[in-house]
């Protein structure tokens, strides 16, 4: 069984804060692949990263950074100097690829708001 | 690219009618997925599919809710009889290997009243 857990329900920080969004996992799978979405009030969901589980190599783009550790199975979202345009629910996602568990299972979510 | 198409993006029914959502996914996409979005129970997968082919569908209830894709480029999920904890965000998403990231429709928001 696949499990993510975002503890953060709602998160409120004033422009130009870093924030952080935490997001921990289960699985049994020894292969596996990460996400995190955003969901903008318009409410699409738009794909933001992926990573799989035998890169742990942190990635950065622009004001986003991604920390992911086996270790502690957790994958954590940065985003530096926030924005108000970054106000959104954020998701992370596990897809583990045994069997036909391929399907995304998605954490409840962290609503980030940034206030002006 | 034209991405995921949902339609109709609202719909509004009274309970123990018959609904019918549509999607188009991507075109050379060979993965499918219908998910399901509510304040209390957050995304919901409720079927999946791979080359038309259903692949999971346990989190589907199966006594009203029935998926079909007949082709490749067209997908339903119908729900008969509706009732209004159905009410809900309904998504598709498709993706063009397993584990690749999903392009999720613009959803459809369904009002059972």
């Amino acid at each position: 069984a696949q499990k993510v857990t975002q503890a953060q329900t709602e998160i409120s920080v004033v422009e130009k804060e870093d924030v952080t969004l935490d997001c921990v996992y289960e699985t049994r799978d020894t292969t596996y692949y990460l996400f995190w979405y955003k969901q903008p009030p318009s409410g699409e969901l738009v794909f933001l990263i992926r990573r799989n589980s035998f890169d742990e190599q942190n990635e950065i783009s622009g004001r986003y950074s991604w920390n992911f550790q086996k270790s502690t199975s957790s994958f954590n979202f940065t985003i530096t100097a926030s924005q108000v345009v970054d106000s959104a629910v954020y998701f992370c996602a596990l897809s583990a690829l045994s069997g036909s568990a391929r399907q995304l299972t998605f954490g409840s979510g962290t609503q980030l708001t940034v206030l002006p | 690219d034209a991405g995921v198409i949902q339609s109709p993006r609202h719909e509004v029914t009274e309970m123990g009618q018959e609904v019918t959502l549509r999607c188009k996914p991507i075109s050379g996409h060979d993965y499918l997925f219908w998910y399901r979005q509510t304040m209390m129970q957050g995304l919901e997968l409720l079927v999946y599919f791979n080359n038309k082919a259903v692949m999971d569908d346990s989190g589907m209830p199966k006594d009203r809710f029935s998926a079909k894709m007949p082709n490749a480029s067209f997908s339903t999920l119908k729900i008969q009889p509706s009732e209004p904890r159905d009410s809900a965000v309904y998504f598709c998403a498709s993706s063009p290997i397993g584990g690749s990231p999903l392009h999720f429709g613009n959803g459809t928001r369904l009002t059972v009243t």
